[in-house]
């Protein structure tokens, strides 16, 4: 079975601290990618990585970074976290190619909360 | 500027009856859907996909219809279940090979009352 895990479920954080989110995926995929879901604005793509140290911005990556050391860790990092980053945040991965029954698949999702 | 969109924030259905969710695309370079399916405080899973060089994919309950040249898609349901209650999205890729950025709707919100 695909399994997409993201380390912390929970978090509150205060303004202006470091997060760190972690995901782990252990289906040697290629592509990895953080969405936040917001209500009213669906699932929008912070950034996403197609190989180890690769990078690519999506829709939203401002306040954000990320880090891709090994194939199977996507970490995402709010530099200094602001209230307008409190959302729910979805690691993903998938192959390269989508189709032929690949498709994305997700972590449980980790709810931030910054105050 | 929303490439995939879904204009029903949500639907009721009852327990039994079909369930149609629909989403619109505007970019002509999309050529590869899916569906996905959320429950609260969840990841969303997937569901059904479709290429668009079918018209129809079905899968069990689910059958998924595109109709390119009104650039719209479509999720059936059918028999509808209490357990179908979720916050469905519709997602498009332009193409299949390599990566491919996949953009999500904003999703539409399925009751489905016993």
């Amino acid at each position: 079975d695909v399994k997409v895990t993201q380390s912390s479920r929970y978090l509150v954080k205060r303004t202006g601290e470091k997060v760190f989110l972690e995901c782990v995926q252990d289906m040697d995929h290629e592509n990895m990618f953080w969405y936040r879901q917001d209500p009213g604005l669906g699932l929008r793509l912070i950034y996403f990585s197609y190989d180890v140290k690769m990078k690519e911005k999506g829709d939203i990556p401002e306040g954000y970074s990320v880090s891709r050391e090994k194939k199977e860790r996507f970490s995402l990092i709010l530099e200094s976290a602001s209230t307008n980053q409190t959302s729910m945040y979805l690691c993903a991965s998938s192959l390269l190619g989508l189709g032929d029954g690949n498709t994305i698949y997700f972590g449980e999702g980790s709810w931030l909360t910054v105050v | 500027d929303q490439q995939v969109k879904q204009n029903s924030p949500s639907l009721s259905v009852q327990e039994g009856r079909i369930s149609i969710l629909n989403c619109d695309y505007t970019n002509s370079m999309f050529d590869y859907f899916l569906w996905y399916k959320k429950y609260p405080a969840e990841g969303p899973t997937f569901l059904i996909s479709i290429s668009s060089i079918k018209d129809k994919n079905e899968d069990g309950r689910f059958t998924v219809f595109l109709n390119k040249s009104a650039k719209h898609l479509s999720l059936h349901i059918v028999p509808s279940q209490p357990g179908d209650s979720a916050v469905y999205f519709c997602a498009a890729s332009p193409g299949s090979g390599g990566y491919q950025k996949v953009t999500f709707g904003i999703g539409t919100k399925l009751q489905v009352i016993p």
